[in-house]
């Protein structure tokens, strides 16, 4: 698919375990975070945000936590399934424009 | 039911040549944007609009322009294209600028 080759920081992880992925997000005026997934061959997909008042959110199988102090977000997947084989991205707005900004991206490889 | 949508879906053309992508929504949001991914998958803002008004010109070559006929449709116009053109043109609508925003499945571009 699209992601042979690349290059993006890579989570292996066995089906049924539960994932981890991080991001240091750069502006500490941002208030609004989010978090995508982006399927081979897709359009990336909101999965769950986040606005700075908050420190955790939970939704279906997902929480994302926000640690404002040092500029970090992580998105947890309980019991990760192969269909949550995607590259993740973190993504961060703010300001009058609430241009959103993305991260690098994660690439999440569940093994069956 | 595609929320958002964009075509064509592959776009193969020889450099020097004018193109255009187009794109719809039919969620009813007032704010559409076009992002560009490159090899890597790194994800850019080019540009937004609000109800027909640019937001966000995030320093876009002259020879993209876009256009707004109306608050579901976001086009986008590509003179003189180039090799470094190659990439994924994502288009995405939210409500408002600051509201989640949905993406369409993309258009990738080949430049020869």
């Amino acid at each position: 698919g699209e992601n042979v080759g690349l290059h993006l920081p890579t989570l292996s992880v066995q089906e049924g375990d539960n994932s981890i992925i991080n991001c240091a997000y750069s502006n500490s005026a941002s208030d609004y975070f989010i978090w995508y997934k982006q399927e081979s061959g897709k359009g990336p997909q909101f999965i769950i945000d986040i606005r700075s008042n908050m420190d955790k959110r939970q939704g279906q199988r997902v929480t994302v936590l926000l640690n404002k102090t040092v500029k970090h977000l992580s998105l947890q997947i309980a019991a990760t399934q192969p269909g949550d084989s995607a590259v993740y991205f973190c993504a961060e707005s703010g300001g009058a424009t609430n241009k959103l900004i993305f991260g690098t991206g994660t690439l999440l490889a569940v093994q069956p | 039911d595609t929320a958002v949508s964009q075509t064509p879906k592959y776009l193969v053309t020889q450099m020097g040549n004018d193109k255009s992508i187009k794109c719809e929504q039919n969620l009813g949001h007032d704010t559409m944007y076009w992002y560009k991914q490159d090899s890597k998958k790194f994800l850019k803002i080019m540009f937004s609009y609000n109800n027909k008004e640019l937001i966000i010109n995030e320093t876009v070559p002259n020879r993209f322009s876009p256009k707004s006929p109306d608050k579901a449709h976001l086009n986008l116009h590509i003179n003189s294209l180039e090799l470094g053109d190659s990439a994924v043109y994502f288009c995405a609508s939210s409500q408002g600028l600051g509201g989640t925003q949905y993406f369409g499945p993309g258009t990738r571009l080949l430049v020869l």
